[in-house]
Order: structure tokens, then sequence, then C-alpha cells
């Protein structure tokens, strides 16, 4: 089992849709990451967060370090959201990172 | 601006050849990341360096060597003993080697082996 498990792997969605990605981690981080990657394989830093709540424009990141749970949360989705969404955990014992498998995202105009 | 400058984007090579990889950063950070990236995969730890002229080994090191001559370079080699290479690359790096102050990535390097 990875220790990090993001779902859904894929998901479609139409223009203007609310969408939800969510990572669940099986070990102790010290914070969280969220990138997103384009065709191509450019990949952008999002979100670090290790409690609460954040928001960039349209998106919105979540942490519960209890539960061992993220979120990340696209309003409004449009097409140039399409891309693959990945989370990473620092993870507390070592330091370094953990990654999910990436959630390929689809929004249709 | 800082960051972290991969080149180039893609890069193709032959079956047997050696190619390498470049990461720059004018971050000033001390720790610097290599990951390889497959196709339903989370990405996986090549080499990490902590200080200069020190360097570890990750969780899929065979195939691949590194050095740590100057802090804001952390090139990556990937060897003709590298039996699958084609992969996606990322470097990263962050200010301690604890990582806690978050990671910087650079963009990538998409390899094809041909």
């Amino acid at each position: 089992k990875n220790e990090v498990e993001q779902s859904p792997q894929n998901l479609t969605a139409q223009e203007g849709e609310f969408i939800t990605i969510n990572c669940s981690y099986s070990v102790g981080i010290s914070a969280l990451h969220w990138l997103q990657q384009h065709p191509g394989g450019g990949i952008v830093s999002l979100f670090m967060l290790s409690s609460g709540k954040k928001k960039h424009g349209r998106l919105i990141a979540t942490i519960n370090i209890q539960e061992k749970h993220s979120s990340l949360h696209i309003t409004a989705s449009h097409p140039r959201d399409s891309a693959v969404y990945i989370c990473a955990g620092n993870m507390d014992s070592n330091y370094q990172l953990i990654w999910g498998a990436g959630t390929k995202l689809i929004i249709k105009p | 601006d800082g960051g972290i400058t991969q080149s180039p984007k893609y890069l193709f090579r032959k079956e047997g050849q050696n190619v390498t990889l470049s990461c720059e950063q004018n971050l000033n950070h001390d720790a610097m990341y290599w990951y390889r990236q497959d196709p339903g995969q989370g990405l996986r730890l090549i080499y990490y360096s902590q200080i200069v002229n020190d360097f570890q080994k990750g969780d899929i090191a065979e195939g691949y060597s590194v050095s740590r001559e100057k802090k804001e370079s952390f090139p990556l080699t990937v060897t003709s003993a590298q039996k699958n290479p084609t992969a996606f690359y990322l470097c990263a790096s962050s200010p301690q080697p604890t990582g806690g102050f978050g990671y910087t990535f650079g963009s990538g390097t998409r390899l094809t082996v041909v």
C-alpha cells in the first residue's frame, strides 16, 4: 500500500464545476505540498500547508493533520485547469518527501 | 527572481550513451534533490545532497550519478547502466536539509531514449 493515496486517479468534469481532489497519507508528516503538472511535464508548486486552509485565486487547499487527509478544491473550473495534480508530504521521520501518484483532471468546455 | 532552472526541458539520447541533466538554483538553499517520475507512479528519490561536496543515495540510485561541487548546482548523470532511463526528472531544493521551510521545484526534464 502506498504511503500517500490520491483520489480519484482520473477526473473529467464540465467547465464551471466545483472540483475536489483528495490526498490521504499513512505516515506522520509536518507539511503537505500540492503541485500542478501540465501536459509536457512542467511542475508548478501550488501550496504548502501544515494546518487549516490556504486559498489562491480559485484554488483552495485544506489539511487535517490528525486525520491525515488533505483536499484540493477548484472553484468555477476552466479547461486551462486541466492538468495532473500531485500531493507530496514532508515526512516527520526523515524530512524527505513522499509523493502521491497524481490525479489527472480534464475540464471540458 | 529566485528559483530552480532545469535544462533542457526535453532531451533525447541514444541507447548506451550517458547524459547529464542540469539543475541550478539561486535561492542559496543548502539541500538539493533529484526525483524520477514514471507514468502512474509517485515521484521517487534518486539522490539528494544536504551540503556541498556531499550527497546520499535515494531509493533508486542505481544507474545514476551526481556531483555537488557548488552550492548552486546539482547535475544528474544518467549512465548507460540505467536500464529504463526514459522518464520525467524533477530537481528540487530546500533551505535546510530537513525541508522544514518547504521545497522549491524545477520545471523538470523529460528524457527519452531512442
